[in-house]
């Protein structure tokens, strides 16, 4: 299986400020990994696909990038509905595997 | 705009079958040629992708549960369905379903979730 590893697990950030969350892949997925938000008793919710793809709807605060193994989620300018688990999926190899994910919570 | 919603017994007894039905409505679940799949999330840790399955019948299963769940559609319903037999706490407690972005980008509409608890 692909190995997922997320990091930070969490972190503290204030409103306004800017977020970087990273995901490394065990392998290289080409552009096949996708970017989840998910709040308590919530579904996640896609925000970014293949890599840097914002999904129709989606803050443009929100931007994804990397490439090979390595990937990353910024948020510009925080703000306060921003506070959220975040997850990566790659769907390049089966099974399909998460990260651990990574709360992002107020500072 | 496709919706998705899961339903099952809430509770089940350890060692027996787990049954989960996700309703598509919005849209055929056999139009479009998208996949249907299931995950399911233990609390504090990442999703864990457990199947998908295609209106012609195809499915793809996680190696570390196919010995142990059965993903199927029934196209006249508009639903398809997760069994999970032998299940343990192991098993619990949030199972969702979601659709296959029709590009094959990951998972793009999800349902609301459903919680299982597996008590005696």
């Amino acid at each position: 299986d692909i190995q997922m590893t997320q990091s930070p697990s969490s972190l503290s950030a204030s409103v306004g400020g800017r977020v970087t969350i990273t995901c490394r892949a065990s392998q290289r997925i080409r552009n096949d990994l996708c970017w989840y938000q998910q709040k308590p008793g919530k579904a996640p919710k896609r925000l970014i696909y293949a890599v840097s793809n914002l999904q129709s709807g989606v803050p443009s605060r929100f931007s994804g990038s990397g490439s090979g193994t390595e990937f990353t989620l910024t948020i510009n300018s925080l703000q306060p509905e921003d506070f959220a688990t975040y997850y990566c999926l790659q769907h390049n190899d089966y099974p399909w595997t998460f990260g651990q994910g990574t709360k992002v919570e107020i500072k | 705009q496709v919706q998705l919603q899961e339903s099952g017994p809430g509770l089940v007894t350890p060692s027996q079958t787990l049954s989960l039905t996700c309703a598509v409505s919005g849209d055929s679940i056999s139009a479009g040629g998208y996949y249907w799949s299931w995950i399911r999330q233990q609390p504090g840790k990442g999703p864990e992708w457990i199947a998908y399955i295609h209106d012609s019948g195809a499915t793809y299963y996680n190696p570390s549960l196919k010995s142990r769940v059965t993903i199927s559609i029934d196209t006249t319903e508009n639903h398809f369905s997760l069994k999970v037999t032998s299940v343990t706490a192991a098993d619990a407690p949030l199972y969702y379903c979601a659709r296959v972005d029709y590009y094959g980008y990951g998972l793009d509409v999800w349902g609301q979730g459903t919680t299982v608890t597996v008590a005696s």
